[in-house]
């Protein structure tokens, strides 16, 4: 079958640093993409991954290691309004369906 | 730039019925994808459209059903519902190949 591991919950401080990771398994793969929501709200895009190594955007970065099959998003100078939950997902066989992570809830203590 | 809507934002139905939500693309987007988002879980892909026509499907049954419009909106259709039906509906849409942008869901309750 096809998935992607993430933890379910991380905790972290106002002004830190986070990595969230993410495993898949998935019979193909075109790229890895890192989506936030806030509770009761839609999934918002952040970054996306076809090649292996670092991308940039702001306070958050993500990785790509696609000989591990292993990701992560990494956020900086972590903010109240981070808090959210995180989800990997996976162009996997076709390059339009989405495979998702069941997320990360992440916890952000002042 | 007009974001993606959808409608309703609410529904209660009864276990059986049918029922049909709504979703208008951002503009210059020609495909529509729609997930279904039970509570604290990732979303499970139901089904994309582009130009009008089916272009892949998730593992949903045939009681699942959608169509899209030369306008690009789109809709999804649920006969027969069942409780574990109840979920989070989601329709995002994009250019073929690109990043997905979401509307705000429709919550759906089967009673």
């Amino acid at each position: 079958g096809q998935s992607l591991e993430q933890p379910s919950e991380v905790t972290a401080v106002e002004g830190a640093i986070v990595q969230i990771n993410c495993t898949y398994q998935t019979s193909g793969f075109y790229g890895l993409s890192w989506y936030q929501q806030h509770d009761g709200g839609a999934p918002t895009f952040l970054s996306y991954n076809a090649l292996d190594g670092l991308e940039e955007t702001g306070r958050f970065s993500s990785f790509l290691s696609r000989s591990d099959s292993y990701g992560y998003l990494l956020l900086q100078e972590l903010q109240m309004k981070d808090s959210a939950s995180y989800f990997c997902a996976v162009k996997g066989d076709s390059n339009y369906q989405l495979i998702w992570g069941a997320g990360t809830k992440l916890i952000i203590k002042p | 730039e007009t974001g993606v809507t959808q409608s309703p934002t609410h529904l209660i139905k009864t276990r059986g019925q049918q029922v049909t939500l709504r979703c208008s693309s951002q503009s210059g987007h020609n495909t529509v994808s729609w997930y279904q988002q039970a509570l604290g879980q990732g979303p499970q892909f139901i089904f994309q459209y582009y130009r009008e026509e089916e272009n892949g499907r998730g593992n949903f049954p045939p009681r699942f059903s959608g169509l899209q419009f030369p306008n690009y909106s789109s809709e999804l259709n649920v006969n027969a519902l069942e409780l574990d039906d109840s979920a989070l509906y989601l329709c995002a849409s994009s250019r073929p190949g690109d990043e997905q942008y979401f509307g705000p869901g429709t919550r759906l309750t089967v009673t």
